[in-house]
Formats: structure tokens, sequence, C-alpha cells
């Protein structure tokens, strides 16, 4: 049974940088048939896809987070992490690391339990 | 990016009747080469991540009970819930994998 577990501060002052890891068990990162996502949601609102990271490291960015964001794993220690720089109080949100088949279903479907992080002085 | 847009953003149900979500994207999420739609439907019940319900518009994951089913192709799409039971009541969210950045639906509350 794959499992995703999110961890990292779950409170980030304005300006500095958001980061979060996604441990994997059950699964490899390493393998080819999954992409590893990163979305958030926040508080009371819908679900936003921040990106994605392919084991050769190849990524996909939303264009709205791009110029902020950083996704990269680590295939030994199997697990991938997210990097937000300059952060304000709009990326207030619950993160989720979640898989997604780059050949078959293309749906999301192995999630971590979410993790919140508020973005306050 | 393609916008998806649900209807409606609540709904109100009792137990046992049918419940018809609609999802429509601004621009068409047919893969013409496999003749499948990239859409997929996810139910987010209260302090939980979403559950995947449905990818290629119609397919149903493992392990999700067959009342729920999807349908449509191109830019609309609905789910269905046949007999609606007291564990259904969440968020349902669409969402287009057809291109990057993957978009979701703003969520439709079903509520009993």
């Amino acid at each position: 049974q794959v499992q995703l577990q999110e961890s990292g501060p779950g409170l980030v002052k304005p300006s500095q940088t958001l980061s979060l890891t996604c441990a994997v068990s059950g699964g490899s990162v390493n393998s080819g048939d999954y992409f590893w996502s990163w979305i958030r949601q926040s508080p009371g609102k819908g679900l936003q896809w921040i990106g994605y990271i392919y084991y050769s490291g190849t990524t996909y960015y939303s264009p709205s987070l791009r110029s902020r964001v950083n996704i990269s794993v680590n295939t030994s220690r199997n697990h991938l992490s997210l990097e937000l720089r300059s952060v304000t109080a709009a990326d207030t949100a619950v993160y989720y690391c979640a898989r997604v088949s780059a050949f078959s279903s293309g749906g999301h479907d192995y999630w971590g339990q979410g993790i919140l992080v508020t973005v306050s002085s | 990016d393609i916008v998806m847009t649900q209807s409606p953003d609540s709904l109100p149900v009792s137990l046992g009747e049918r419940a018809t979500i609609n999802c429509k994207s601004s621009q068409s999420v047919l893969d013409s080469s496999s003749d499948k739609s990239s859409l997929a439907w996810y139910q987010q019940k209260v302090g939980q991540p979403p559950k995947l319900l449905i990818y290629w518009a119609s397919t149903r994951e493992s392990g999700v009970p067959d009342r729920f089913s999807g349908s449509g192709s191109g830019t609309d799409f609905t789910l269905t819930i046949s007999s609606l039971q007291a564990e259904d009541v969440a968020v349902y969210y669409c969402q287009q994998y057809y291109t990057t950045p993957y978009t979701f639906g703003q969520g439709t509350k079903l509520e009993i």
C-alpha cells in the first residue's frame, strides 16, 4: 500500500521560503510509471495544482507559481520536496503531495494527509 | 489554463435519491489519439484529502462503489451517484489532466 506523508514547518513568516518534504512508502519515486504532484488548498477554498516532478527530475509548474517554486526528488531517500519562495498570506493553505500515473489513469490516486502551512509574522 | 466550472455549487439531496453533478471545461479535454477524455472526479470529506473516484471521465477507480458513475466527453461531464448514502456527504471536484497546468473545478458540496 502506497503511503505519502508531508512534513515541515506549520508556520512561515512573510517573505521567507516555505519548505516541505513528502516521504513515500510502499512505492518508489524512482518509478517511471508516475509523476509526483504538489497540490494546495486554501482554507475553505478549492484545489490548486502547484506542479509535479518525474523521477528523472523533469518538472512542470503552474505558470502562476513558476517564478517562486521548486520541486525536487531524492531517490535515495524516496521523498520529494517543495520550496516556495517569498511567501505571503495568500500562500496559507493545506499542502498535499500526491501520485499521478504517467501512462494509465491520469488521476491522482494516492494522497498524503496534507499539512497546514500558515504564513504569518 | 483550462477553466473547469462545476454546477451546482451545492446540492441538497435525500438519502436514496440520485445526485447529479456537472462539470464543464473551457476547452475540449478529449485526447484524439485514445478517444478518451482526460477528466477525473474526486470526493473530499471533511478533514481528509481528496479521493479519486473516476478517471478517463467514466472509469471507476478500484474499490469505488458502483453507485458512482461518470459520463461525458469533450467539454461536458457528469458525475452521478445513483442512490445517495449518508457516507457520500462530501465535496466533489472534477479535474482535467489533458494539459498542464492541471486544473480543478471549484467543487460541489453535497448536503443531506
